[in-house]
Formats: structure tokens, sequence, C-alpha cells
């Protein structure tokens, strides 16, 4: 079955940088995308970018558009998320979410969640 | 400010049939799709495209759209479905995604 896999908590920062990963299992890596949604605490969901595992294309969310960087590593199925130049606002719990290879969205499955917190 | 407008609280009896809606522009364009979000988990999809539900998702779930409106229906709405929900779409431009700021539903 489809698994999406996160990496742990991060404590970083304001100012620092935060890589998340999302490791692929139970399906054609290559054969879907995979978006990045993101929840304050108490609040609702945030879209911040997807990546074509297909091609490598992206797209973000202009607000996140120059901070955010989202890269995959076909041999070991896994994509990562980077956030530079962090901020208080942006502590969050982050989700990485299958998509079509085509098409940010709809999000079939989701992975666990990473919760980044950012504080000095 | 979300491009998807969602009333924040709904509440509904247990056995009776609720209605959530989602509301924007960009719904005359693209179908929304719905998540369920119970405390504490990730979200899960319920509903997408003009009225799909993935596999293991009850019947007792549908989608409907019409105008600048897309609704989620719960048909005998069940103790468990108690959670928050979200729709999701494309903004105006289509090239990126938005959500409903969500709705918290109350089975009584």
């Amino acid at each position: 079955q489809v698994q999406l896999v996160q990496s742990g908590a991060e404590v970083k920062k304001p100012g620092a940088s935060v890589k998340v990963s999302c490791k692929a299992s139970g399906y054609t890596f290559t054969s879907y995308g995979i978006s990045w949604v993101r929840q304050a605490p108490g609040q609702g969901l945030e879209w911040m970018g997807w990546i074509s595992a297909y091609n490598g294309h992206t797209n973000f969310a202009q607000k996140l558009q120059g901070r955010v960087t989202l890269t995959t590593d076909t041999s070991t199925n896994t994509v990562y998320m980077e956030l530079r130049s962090l901020r208080s606002d942006d502590t969050a719990v982050y989700y990485c979410a299958s998509t079509s290879v085509y098409s940010p969205s709809p999000f079939d499955y989701w992975g666990q969640g990473t919760l980044v917190t950012v504080s000095s | 400010s979300s491009e998807l407008t969602q009333d924040p609280a709904v509440s509904v009896a247990l056995g009776q049939t609720v209605r959530i809606t989602c509301q924007g522009d960009s719904l005359r364009s693209y179908y929304a799709s719905w998540y369920q979000q119970k405390p504490g988990q990730a979200p899960v999809l319920v509903i997408y495209g003009k009225d799909n539900r993935p596999s293991g998702i009850p019947d007792r779930f549908s989608g409907s759209s019409s105008g600048n409106t897309a609704s989620l229906t719960i048909t005998g709405a069940q103790a468990e479905d108690e959670a928050d929900y979200y729709c999701d779409s494309r903004d105006s431009s289509g090239n990126h995604v938005v959500f409903g700021g969500g709705t918290k539903l109350t089975v009584l």
C-alpha cells in the first residue's frame, strides 16, 4: 500500500533553514507528484508547492516563492522540502501528499506530518 | 485571505444529513476536493472530481457543485464523522492550489 514517511521533528532558530524528507513506498515513484501542505498550530491547511517526480517540474505558492525548494531523489524514492530564512510564523506541521504526476492536487495519500518549530 | 470560503462550524444530529459548502469564483472552472481531518491526524481525501470517493470512504459522503459553490454532503452522519473538513481547488490563475478555511463539524 502507498506510504509516505516523513522525517522527524525539527527545532530551528529564526533565519535558519530546514530540510524535511518524505520517503515514498508502495507505488512507482515517478508515476506521481508530491505536494507539500503546512498547518500552523490551531489553523487551517496551506498549500506550499508541488513537484512532479516524473520530470521534476515544480510549482510554488506565491507567498513562499524564493524561500522554498523541492527536490527528488529517485534512487531512494524520496522528496525533500527545504525552507529558508525561517520566521516564527513558519512554525507548523508540514505534510507531504501524493498527487497526479501532472497536477498539484487532489492529495491522495498523506505523510504523518513533521512539526517544525521556529524559536529563538 | 483564502479564495475559498467555508462556514467555520456546522452541526448535525446523529443520523441526519448535513451539507458543508465551499464558495469561490474558481469553482466555476475547477472541481473542489474535500478532506476530513481529525485532531492530531493527517487529513484524508474523501471526495475528488465531480463526485468521486477514494477506496475505503463510505458512500454516505458525496459531492456536488453548482455555480461558484461546491458542497460535501454526509447522508446519515455518524459520530465518527465529527472532524474538520477542508475544501481545496485552484486559485483564480488556475496555477496554484488553495484551501478553504475549514469547517468544524459537530455531530450531536
